[in-house]
């Protein structure tokens, strides 16, 4: 099926540097969501987006919804170690229906 | 207010086997959907439903099946099983409540033999 592009695939980087990782698509999606997997969890919804353009921030996460709609991007700022995870984002074309399709993920890894 | 609760959580099961896997909700949530993940495919929609009926589906063969009960509880079956069926199930749910947001719960493990 179809998935997004998301890169980078992993990231291993030093506690209080900052993240970034994003995701593109061939095609429009009028919702963006952000979602971090710990092992053996299921995905934990960290941001949504709804709107072209809307740039959403939770604690030290932010995220943005690209204008074309076919892009997102994630920034962590500060990581610490508990940031360690796979994160993944997801569109959806519809605004409240519709299946999530996701990106491959990303790995972060911190080093203290 | 509890979370999306999958039961059970590991399972070990016989190639041509069936299975049926269960979600409960987060109370509230209409929309329950499923998804499958493994290490090479990631995370592939399954099925949605809303109200007990099915309102979109993935591109799975029919072996997989699903429905959702009138208290939005949902199960999702697979007929005989195939090595290739070993993957961690994911269910999520939704409403206007979370902004459509979906929550998934902590997922079902299974593994063919």
């Amino acid at each position: 099926g179809q998935q997004l592009n998301q890169s980078p695939q992993s990231m291993f980087i030093q506690e209080g540097e900052d993240v970034s990782m994003n995701c593109t698509s061939s095609s429009i999606f009028n919702t963006w969501l952000w979602y971090k997997q710990d092992p053996g969890e299921g995905p934990v919804l960290l941001i949504a987006l709804y709107k072209a353009g809307e740039l959403t921030s939770n604690g030290r996460l932010t995220a943005q919804f690209g204008i074309t709609r076919k892009d997102s991007f994630l920034n962590i700022s500060a990581s610490i170690p508990s940031d360690v995870g796979i994160y993944f984002c997801a569109g959806r074309h519809g605004g409240s229906q519709g299946n999530l399709i996701f990106g491959k993920g990303t790995k972060l890894s911190v080093k203290p | 207010k509890a979370g999306v609760t999958q039961t059970p959580r590991y399972l070990i099961k016989t190639r041509g086997q069936q299975v049926t896997l269960s979600c409960s909700p987060i109370s509230g949530h209409r929309s329950v959907s499923w998804y499958q993940q493994t290490p090479g495919q990631g995370l592939q929609f399954l099925f949605e439903y809303f109200s007990e009926t099915q309102r979109n589906k993935g591109n799975f063969p029919g072996r997989f099946s699903g429905r959702q009960f009138s208290n939005s509880r949902s199960e999702m079956n697979v007929s005989t099983l195939e090595l290739g069926d070993s993957a961690l199930y994911l269910c999520a749910s939704s409403s206007r409540t979370n902004n459509y947001g979906y929550t998934f719960g902590s997922g079902t493990r299974l593994t063919v033999v």
